[in-house]
Order: C-alpha cells, then sequence, then structure tokens
C-alpha cells in the first residue's frame, strides 16, 4: 500500500524559512523508478508544481521558485524534504507530496493529505 | 514555459455530460493527466495518459486529446462529481511539472 504523508510547520513569520517533510511508505525512494514532487495550492487558488527530485537524486524546481527551493531525500529514511526561504504572505496554503515515475509522461498517482502551512507577523 | 488554460467553471444538470477542455500547443503529443480535487481532500487522478481510467475511477470518466486541446468527459453527471478539475502535463524540455488553472465543475 503506498502511502505519502506531509509534515512540518503550521505558521510562520514573513522572511522565515518553511522545511516540509514527505515520509512515504509502500515504495522506496532509490531501488525503483519513483520519484516525488511537492506541489501547493494557495487559497482558492490552483494547484502549482514546485519541485521534483527523481530516483537518481536528480532534481528540477519551478522556474519562479528556483532561487528559493531546495529538494533533498534521504532514502534510508523514506523521506522526501522540502525548503523555501523567504517566506511571504503570498506562499501560504495546503502543500502537497506526490508520487511520479521517473519517465517524463507518468502522472502523480498517489498524494499525500496535504500540509496546511500559514504566514504571518 | 508551457502553459495550460483551463475554462475557469463549466455547470451541468445531473445526468448529462460534461466536457471540460484544457489546451495547450501540440498538447496531442504529449501525455495529458486529469486530477479532481475537492475542497480539504488530497486531488484524485481520475485520467492518466490522456485516456486511462486508474482503477477505482468510474467508466462514466473518460479522457481524448487532439490538436491543442485535451478534453476531460463525464458522462451521466452525478451530484459527487461536483469538484474542481486539473490537467496536467510534464514539460520534458525544461523537466518540469505544469498544471492548468483548473475548472469548477457545478452540478446543477
Amino acid at each position: 500500500q503506498v502511502t505519502l504523508k506531509e509534515s512540518g510547520p503550521v505558521l510562520l513569520k514573513p522572511t522565515e524559512t518553511l522545511t516540509l517533510t514527505c515520509t512515504v511508505s509502500g515504495f522506496s525512494l532509490s531501488r525503483t523508478s519513483m520519484g516525488v514532487s511537492w506541489i501547493r495550492q494557495p487559497p482558492g487558488g490552483a494547484l502549482e508544481w514546485l519541485a521534483h527530485i527523481f530516483s537518481t537524486d536528480d532534481k528540477s524546481y519551478s522556474a519562479s521558485l528556483k532561487n528559493r527551493l531546495t529538494i533533498s531525500k534521504d532514502s534510508s529514511k523514506s523521506q522526501v524534504v522540502l525548503t523555501l526561504t523567504d517566506m511571504a504572505p503570498v506562499d501560504a496554503g495546503t502543500y502537497f507530496c506526490a508520487r511520479k515515475q521517473d519517465f517524463a509522461s507518468g502522472s502523480f498517482d498517489y498524494w499525500g493529505q496535504g500540509t496546511l502551512v500559514a504566514v504571518s507577523s | 514555459s508551457y502553459v495550460l488554460t483551463q475554462s475557469p467553471s463549466v455547470s451541468v444538470a445531473p445526468g448529462r455530460t460534461a466536457k471540460i477542455t484544457c489546451g495547450g500547443n501540440n498538447i496531442g503529443t504529449k501525455s495529458v493527466h486529469w486530477y479532481q480535487k475537492k475542497a480539504g481532500q488530497a486531488p484524485v487522478l481520475v485520467i492518466f495518459y490522456d485516456s486511462d481510467r486508474p482503477s477505482g475511477i468510474p467508466e462514466r470518466f473518460s479522457g481524448s486529446t487532439s490538436g491543442n486541446t485535451a478534453t476531460l468527459t463525464i458522462s451521466r453527471v452525478e451530484a459527487e462529481d461536483e469538484a474542481d478539475y486539473y490537467c496536467q502535463v510534464w514539460d520534458s524540455t525544461q523537466n518540469h511539472g505544469v498544471f492548468g488553472g483548473g475548472t469548477k465543475l457545478t452540478v446543477l
């Protein structure tokens, strides 16, 4: 059974750094051709893809947020970590992690339930 | 960067057919996936690789692509189908995920 679960802070102040963890089970982050993406949704807004880490440890980032994002993984812990620096109120929303096969055309077939992040002073 | 365009809203009466479109340059050459998103819930994959249905998704959901448009069709619409629907592709040139802006399906 494949599951993903996000965890992290609920409230941050402007300029702080967001660190989110996605803990997966039911598949390996290194021994299978499966990667994990982070996707967010602001309140009342659309889904926005943020970053992806491949089973090979290659990474890709949203062009608009590339300078602020870092994605990494610890396969031994089955965890994928996303950091987003210099948080602002526009970064508030629900953050999801989702599984995707490494080849380009694959879909996001399993998702975590999401974690809600607020940004306020 | 690659852009996917969706109409903001579609309304349909129960039992009728809803068509939700997703426009993109030569989208017919890409693999298009569709997700159903309800408030407070994680997105659910309802169509992958243009027209395949994951197990557990009703046969009422179908997909197609042609030219610059991908279409999600929901036949015999039910009240439980009311949700936001997003199309998605992977932009291989930039190695980025891309989502459409979403379409809110209202069941009258």
